[in-house]
C-alpha cells in the first residue's frame, strides 16, 4: 500500500444507532483490507478482513463492503455498545506484505 | 495460543542514549514485523522479516535504528541514539506465511502489546 485515508477522525454515536468508517486507497495493487480496534493502552486486534475477491463481509454486528473500483471500504458497526468504544484503523496491503494503516477513528458510544 | 511477547512495557530514555526492544512472535509464525505507532496516528511499519531475512526495511531509519533475527525466532529492535521524536509505541506483530502460496495467502497480523518508549 501507498497512502491510505481514512474519515472521520472522531465519531460519536447513541447506543444502538450505527456507526460507519471510510476509508480510501490509491495502489490498485492492494488486495487485502483488515480492519483493527485499539483500547486505549492495549494493542491493536483484529476485528475483520476483506479479500478483493469479495465485496462484503459480515460477522455479527460488523460488516466491510469493498469497492475496488472507487478503491475504498468501508466498517459498518450496526446496534452499537459501549463497549464498541475505541479507536479503529483500517489498513491495506498486498496480503499482509507492507500494511499500511489509516490515521484512526476515534469512535464513542453514548450510552 | 500464547500471543506475541514484547519486552520492556515501558522505557524512558535521554535523547542521545540507546534503547533496545525484545519481540517473541506466536509459535510457528515465520513472519515478524516492528510497527512504530505515535501517538494519535496509526502503526507505520519499520521492518519485515521472513524467517531471519530481511523482507522489507524500506521505512526503517538506518542511521539510528538496527533490527536483527537471528534464529528467525525472537527479535531485536535498537535506536541509537534516540531522538525526541523516537518518542512512540514499538509494537511487535507476527504472521504465518503459507509456503508455496502468493502473499495473499499470509494470516492476518497478530500484534504484541507493545512497548511505550519516552525520549526526554
Amino acid at each position: 500500500g501507498e497512502n491510505v485515508e481514512q474519515h472521520p477522525s472522531t465519531l460519536s454515536v447513541q447506543e444502538g444507532d450505527s456507526a460507519v468508517i471510510k476509508c480510501t486507497y490509491s495502489d490498485s495493487a492492494s488486495n487485502y483490507f483488515p480492519w483493527y480496534k485499539q483500547e486505549l493502552g492495549k494493542r491493536p486486534q483484529l476485528i475483520i478482513d476483506i479479500r478483493s475477491n469479495v465485496g462484503e463481509k459480515k460477522d455479527q454486528r460488523i460488516a466491510v463492503t469493498l469497492n475496488k473500483t472507487a478503491k475504498h471500504f468501508s466498517l459498518h458497526i450496526t446496534e452499537t455498545q459501549p463497549e464498541d468504544s475505541a479507536v479503529y484503523f483500517c489498513a491495506e496491503g498486498v496480503g499482509n506484505e507492507k500494511l499500511t494503516f489509516g490515521t484512526g477513528t476515534r469512535l464513542t458510544i453514548i450510552p | 495460543e500464547a500471543g506475541v511477547a514484547q519486552s520492556p512495557r515501558y522505557k524512558i530514555i535521554e535523547k542521545r542514549q540507546s534503547v533496545a526492544f525484545w519481540c517473541n512472535p506466536i509459535s510457528g509464525h515465520a513472519t515478524l514485523y516492528w510497527y512504530q505507532q505515535i501517538l494519535g496516528q496509526g502503526p507505520k511499519l519499520l521492518i519485515q522479516f521472513q524467517n531471519n531475512g530481511v523482507v522489507d526495511d524500506s521505512q526503517l531509519p538506518k542511521d539510528r535504528f538496527s533490527a536483527e533475527r537471528l534464529k528467525g525466532v525472537d527479535s531485536t529492535l535498537k535506536i541509537q541514539p534516540a531522538k525526541l521524536e523516537d518518542s512512540a509505541v514499538y509494537l511487535c506483530a507476527s504472521s504465518l506465511k503459507f509456503p508455496n502460496r502468493g502473499s495473499s495467502y499470509n494470516s492476518p497480523l497478530h500484534f504484541g502489546n507493545g512497548t511505550r518508549l519516552t525520549v526526554t
